[in-house]
């Protein structure tokens, strides 16, 4: 599997933006960009996925390199409640599983 | 709520023995995972049902097993327990296998503490 690099840890102000990187040099031209995030004590949950273009849902925008070499995550205003781990994740077109990395851990100050 | 039920949602034994772990998916979900979450090693895959059938196949240790029924529902089967097994162990479950674009809902887990 392709694997991507987040940074380990991130810190914003509430109802700022938050511009969350991955990069993930080694994709191939059938990896789709997933993200999704894990909350204290809960299990992960979709936030958005991409294939070219950048994508918008409810939760977030993903914006994809014209290279699609990275990508970023964005969350237009931070809340507390964003605070989690937010992983990066490749998925290969036969591939079945999420392979989770490391994720990024954002923290949200008042 | 994602829709996905785990049971127990804690669990304390001792090392060498065995326990299971109970999912239940989504409603119409065919796909079931199973996932490790260590402080150590993060979140790891250990195995995959679509159906009924195994998809694939992840850090499973041989000591672990795992089935999906009729009706879908899945158990996870741990022996031989050692502390090192102590974890969080999550269900997820999709509505197809193979898809790019199918996203997974995490079920909240059970912790498991071998002592």
């Amino acid at each position: 599997d392709a694997k991507t690099t987040q940074p380990n840890s991130m810190e914003s102000n509430e109802e700022e933006p938050v511009h969350l990187p991955c990069n993930h040099s080694t994709i191939s031209g059938t990896d789709y960009i997933h993200w999704y995030r894990q909350l204290p004590s809960q299990g992960p949950e979709y936030v958005i996925h991409g294939l070219t273009s950048n994508v918008n849902n409810r939760m977030a925008s993903l914006a994809i390199a014209e290279d699609r070499k990275s990508s970023t995550l964005i969350l237009h205003r931070a809340t507390l409640r964003d605070a989690a781990v937010y992983y990066c994740i490749l998925r290969l077109d036969s591939g079945y599983a999420l392979n989770f990395g490391k994720g990024t851990s954002l923290l949200v100050t008042p | 709520d994602s829709g996905v039920t785990q049971t127990p949602k804690h669990l304390i034994t001792a090392t060498g023995q065995r326990v299971t772990l109970r999912c239940s998916p989504r409603s119409g979900d065919l796909s079931v995972y199973w996932y490790q979450q260590s402080l150590d090693q993060g979140l790891q895959f250990l195995i995959q049902y679509y159906n009924g059938e195994e998809r694939a196949k992840g850090n499973i240790l041989e000591r672990f097993s795992a089935q999906q029924f009729p009706d879908l529902h899945s158990e996870l089967n741990l022996s031989s327990l050692e502390l090192g097994d102590s974890a969080l162990y999550f269900c997820a479950s999709s509505l197809r296998a193979g898809s790019n674009t199918g996203e997974l809902f995490f079920g909240e887990g059970s912790r498991l503490t071998v002592l």
